[in-house]
C-alpha cells in the first residue's frame, strides 16, 4: 500500500544548527511531493513542493527539500535554524490524479533551543 | 485577501447535538476538501468536492454530510455529535488542472463533544 512516513515526531535543534526533518514514501512511482508548515494555531502553509522539475527544491524561509528516487525520500533542511521555525511539520504526497489524493504524514514537531 | 475563511473557530456540543461548519474561499478554486486532524494521525480526508456540484467521500466520511452550496462556499455537518468527533477540522480549496497544485487551508475550527 502507498504511504508516507516522518521519522520521529518531535524533534528539537538548537538556534543556529542544521535542521532535518524526514520523510520517506512507498510507491514504485515517481509522486508529487509537498511540505507543509502548521504554527501553534494556524492553519497548514505550503513551505515547497516536488512536481519534478528538479530534485532539490528550494521553499520559503530558507527551506529545501530533495527529492532522492532510489531512497524513496524527500527530506526538509534548513542550514541554520531559527527560533520562528518552531512549528509542525507536514510531508504529503500525492500518488495520483487530483489533490483529494494527498495523504499526509503524521507530523513532526520541531522546538528550536535558544 | 481572506483566502479561506471558516466559522466558528472554536466550539463546544454535547453528544447527541448537531452542528455546521462554515467554510468560503475567495480564490475561485474550483475544488473544495474537508479535513480532520488528531494527534499523531496528520490530516485525514473527510469529504471533497471537485468542482461545483459535486461532493465525493474521502478516507473518514462516516458522521459526516458535506453541500457544496457554490463554487465558494463548502459546509460540513455533524447531524448526531458523538465524543470521537472532538477534533481540529480544516477546510482546504485548490485549483484543478495545471498539474498538481497545492491546497490552501483555512485556520480550523476546533471542536469539542462531552
Amino acid at each position: 500500500a502507498q504511504s508516507v512516513t516522518q521519522l520521529g515526531s518531535h524533534v528539537s535543534v538548537s538556534e543556529g544548527a542544521l535542521v532535518l526533518l524526514r520523510c520517506n514514501y512507498s510507491s514504485s512511482v515517481p509522486p508529487y511531493l509537498f511540505w507543509y508548515v502548521q504554527y501553534p494555531n494556524q492553519g497548514l502553509q505550503l513551505l515547497l513542493k516536488y512536481t519534478s522539475a528538479a530534485t532539490l527544491v528550494k521553499g520559503i524561509n530558507g527551506f529545501e527539500a530533495e527529492f532522492k528516487k532510489s531512497e524513496t525520500s524527500f527530506h526538509l533542511t534548513k542550514p541554520s535554524a531559527h527560533m520562528s521555525d518552531a512549528a509542525e511539520y507536514f510531508c504529503a504526497v500525492n500518488f495520483s490524479g487530483g489533490y483529494q489524493k494527498v495523504t499526509f504524514g503524521t507530523g513532526t514537531k520541531l522546538q528550536v533551543i535558544p | 485577501n481572506a483566502g479561506v475563511t471558516q466559522t466558528p473557530k472554536f466550539q463546544v456540543l454535547k453528544t447527541g447535538q448537531s452542528m455546521t461548519l462554515q467554510c468560503a474561499q475567495d480564490m475561485n478554486h474550483n475544488s473544495m476538501y474537508w479535513y480532520r486532524q488528531d494527534p499523531g494521525m496528520g490530516l485525514r480526508l473527510i469529504y471533497y468536492s471537485a468542482s461545483e456540484g459535486t461532493t465525493d467521500k474521502g478516507e473518514v466520511p462516516n458522521g459526516y454530510n458535506v453541500s457544496r452550496l457554490n463554487k465558494r462556499e463548502f459546509s460540513l455537518r455533524l447531524e448526531s455529535a458523538a465524543p470521537s468527533q472532538t477534533s481540529v477540522y480544516f477546510c482546504a480549496s485548490s485549483e484543478i488542472g495545471q498539474g498538481h497544485p497545492e491546497a490552501f487551508f483555512g485556520q480550523g475550527t476546533r471542536l469539542t463533544v462531552v
